[in-house]
C-alpha cells in the first residue's frame, strides 16, 4: 500500500499569515497518463471532508485561490495564504493512483 | 445538487452484522463508481472499497475484504455496505462518496 505521511501533525497560525502542510508519499504518484494523483481535503469541525485540490495542483470548484499546492512525484506541499477563520480544520492528503486508496494522517490547523 | 445520505448506523455488539445504506440524489447514480470511506474516532481516514457503476466489480481494502461487502441498487439509487463479524476497531463514522463528494456520514459504535 502507498503510505502518505503528513507533517506537521498540527499547526497554529495567526490570521492573515500563511501556513504550509507537507505530504510525502512512499511511492511516486505520477501515473502513466502523466497525472499526479494527489488530492487535498479539508474537514472543518463537525463537517464532512471537502475537496480542495485535485491532481496535485488544480483548485477544486469554489475553493479560494488562497489555497495552492505543488510538488514532485513523492513530495507535496499545500500552502494557505492569508489564513482565515474558515480555514480551521483538519487537512488530509490522499491518492487515487492505485488500489487501495490511502490517506495521510491529517494535519490540524488552528488559529493563534 | 448532489446529495448522499447515509443511514443504518448505531450501537452494535461485537460479532454482529450491520448494513449501511446511502441514498443518492441529484445525479444519475448508475453512471458513477461509488465508494465507502470511514473515519475512526482518532480521525484516521480509511478507504473501505468501491463499486463499479453497474455493480459488476468491486475493490476492497485488503484488511476488510473478508468481512465487508459493497453492493448497490441502481433502481433505488442506493449504495450499501454490509459489515459482518464487527469488531471494536470498526467503530467509526462511515462516509459514502461519489468521487470527491462525501455524504454527511453515519456513526457505527461496536461495543458490548
Amino acid at each position: 500500500d502507498i503510505v502518505l505521511t503528513q507533517a506537521p501533525l498540527s499547526v497554529s497560525v495567526t490570521p492573515g499569515e500563511s501556513a504550509s502542510i507537507s505530504c510525502r508519499s512512499s511511492k511516486s504518484l505520477l501515473s502513466s497518463k502523466g497525472i499526479t494523483s494527489l488530492y487535498w481535503y479539508l474537514q472543518r469541525p463537525g463537517k464532512s471532508p471537502q475537496l480542495l485540490i485535485y491532481q496535485m495542483s488544480n483548485l477544486a470548484s469554489g475553493v479560494p485561490d488562497r489555497f495552492s499546492s505543488s510538488g514532485s512525484e513523492t513530495d507535496f506541499t499545500l500552502k494557505i495564504s492569508k489564513v482565515e477563520t474558515e480555514d480551521v480544520g483538519v487537512y488530509y492528503c490522499g491518492h487515487r493512483l492505485e488500489y487501495p486508496r490511502t490517506f495521510g494522517g491529517g494535519t490540524k490547523l488552528e488559529l493563534k | 445538487e448532489v446529495q448522499l445520505v447515509e443511514s443504518g448506523g448505531g450501537l452494535v455488539q461485537p460479532g454482529a452484522s450491520l448494513k449501511l445504506s446511502c441514498v443518492a440524489s441529484g445525479f444519475t447514480f448508475s453512471d458513477y463508481w461509488m465508494s465507502w470511506v470511514r473515519q475512526t474516532p482518532g480521525k484516521t481516514m480509511e478507504w473501505i472499497g468501491d463499486i463499479k457503476y453497474d455493480g459488476s466489480y468491486t475493490n476492497y481494502a485488503p484488511s476488510l475484504k473478508n468481512r465487508f461487502t459493497i453492493s448497490r441498487d441502481n433502481a433505488k439509487s442506493t449504495l450499501y455496505l454490509q459489515m459482518s463479524n464487527v469488531r471494536s476497531e470498526d467503530t467509526a463514522t462511515y462516509y459514502c462518496t461519489r468521487g470527491h463528494q462525501w455524504g454527511q456520514g453515519v456513526m457505527v459504535t461496536v461495543s458490548s
